[in-house]
Parts: structure tokens; sequence; C-alpha cells
């Protein structure tokens, strides 16, 4: 069975970080793509950033780029969300999700950016 | 920048009755790389369809999408009581891979 688990988030001032993981289980980790997605409260999905399965390739959402870098460590089936320089805006539940289709989801983990 | 607009932004239905929900896209896409989740509160979103018209893995086949180019479309045939949620499309066959704003379908 497909699991996905989030951890990572918390409370933390604006300007701060904050390291994401997505722990994987029931599937070959290394062999697919992986994204972050994120929801800010009341608001709707909003995509951030994905990593490629093949070649490791990255893609981010403008409003993170050059803020936030995915990675991912395939000997741990650990996908990452490092975020620097949070912005009060980047407070979300992120969600990790495997493939491009976004086949499985975690069930988040909360993000609260506030002084 | 691909831009996805869901149309209405709230449905208001009875149950047993037809739902469609509209998702038109900036520029043309590809339907390979076009799906649907749905989302009830308090839970992670959930896939529907991949690749506009296969319905993922459990989704029951009162749930069926169809499209091409900018405009998507998808129909719940009859709505069962479980079905009443939101639903969001997406693109992610170009970065940024973008979803629509959203569709509630709820009780009427």
């Amino acid at each position: 069975e497909v699991h996905l688990l989030e951890s990572g988030g918390g409370l933390v001032q604006p300007g701060g970080s904050l390291r994401l993981s997505c722990a994987a289980s029931g599937f070959t980790f290394g062999s697919y793509a992986m994204s972050w997605v994120r929801q800010a409260p009341g608001k709707g999905l909003e995509w951030v950033s994905a990593i490629s399965g093949v070649d490791g390739s990255t893609y981010d959402a403008d409003s993170v780029r050059g803020r936030f870098t995915i990675s991912r460590d395939d000997s741990k089936n650990t996908l990452y969300l490092q975020m620097n320089s949070l912005r009060a805006e980047d407070t979300a539940v992120y969600y990790c999700a495997r493939a491009d289709g976004l086949d499985y989801w975690g069930q988040g983990t909360l993000v609260t950016v506030s002084s | 920048e691909i831009v996805l607009t869901q149309s209405p932004g709230t449905l208001s239905l009875s149950p047993g009755e037809r739902a469609t929900l509209s998702c038109r896209a900036s520029q043309t896409i590809s339907s390979t790389y076009f799906a649907w989740y749905q989302q009830k509160p308090g839970q992670a979103p959930r896939l529907l369809l991949d690749g506009a018209s296969s319905r993922a893995t459990g989704i029951p086949d009162r749930f069926s999408g169809s499209g091409s180019g900018t405009d998507f479309t998808l129909t719940i045939s009859r709505l069962e009581p479980e079905d009443f949620a939101v639903y969001y499309c997406q693109q992610y066959g170009r970065s940024p891979r973008a979803f629509g704003q959203g569709t509630k379908v709820e009780i009427k």
C-alpha cells in the first residue's frame, strides 16, 4: 500500500527557514516523480515544486522560486522541501504527492509563518 | 504561464442529479497531462481522472471526463451523497503546473 507521511511543519517567524520531509513507502520511490502542493487556509490548491524520478530535474512555481528547494534521497525513500525566507503568504498545509499525475497524497503538514 | 479557470464556482444540486463541471485553459494543453481531483473537508485531495478521461484506481464509473485543447469537462452522472465536495482541475504538461481555483458541489 502506498503511504506518504509529511513532517517538519510548525510555526516560524517571517524570514525564517523550515525543512519539510515526506517519507514514502509501499512503492519504488526512485522510479517516480514527486511533488509538493500547498493549500492556504480556506483557499484552493497551489502547486509548489516537482522533482523528476529519472534525472532529478526540478520545477518550481514562480511564487517560491529562489526561496524553496525540492530534493530527494532515494536511499531513504524521502522527499524534502527546504523553505527559506518564509513569508506570511507561505502559511498553508503542505502536501507531498506521488507522480506527475499526483495519484497518491499524504495528509499534509501545516506551516504557519507569523511573528 | 497557463491559467485554468473553472466554472461554475459553486454548483448546487440534489442527490441523483447530474453534475457538469468545466475547466478552461488559457492556452492549448495536452489532454495527456490533464487531471481532475476531489477534495472533501479536512482531507487531502484525491485523484479522480488522469489523461482527461481515465479514471484512477477505485473511482466509480459515474465520474467521467472529456475534452481537449482548452476546454475540459468533468461529469458526475448521478450525484451520491459522498460526491459533495470541491473539485479541481490541473495541467502538468508544462511548468508551472497550475490548478484551477476549484468548483464546490454542494447539496441543494
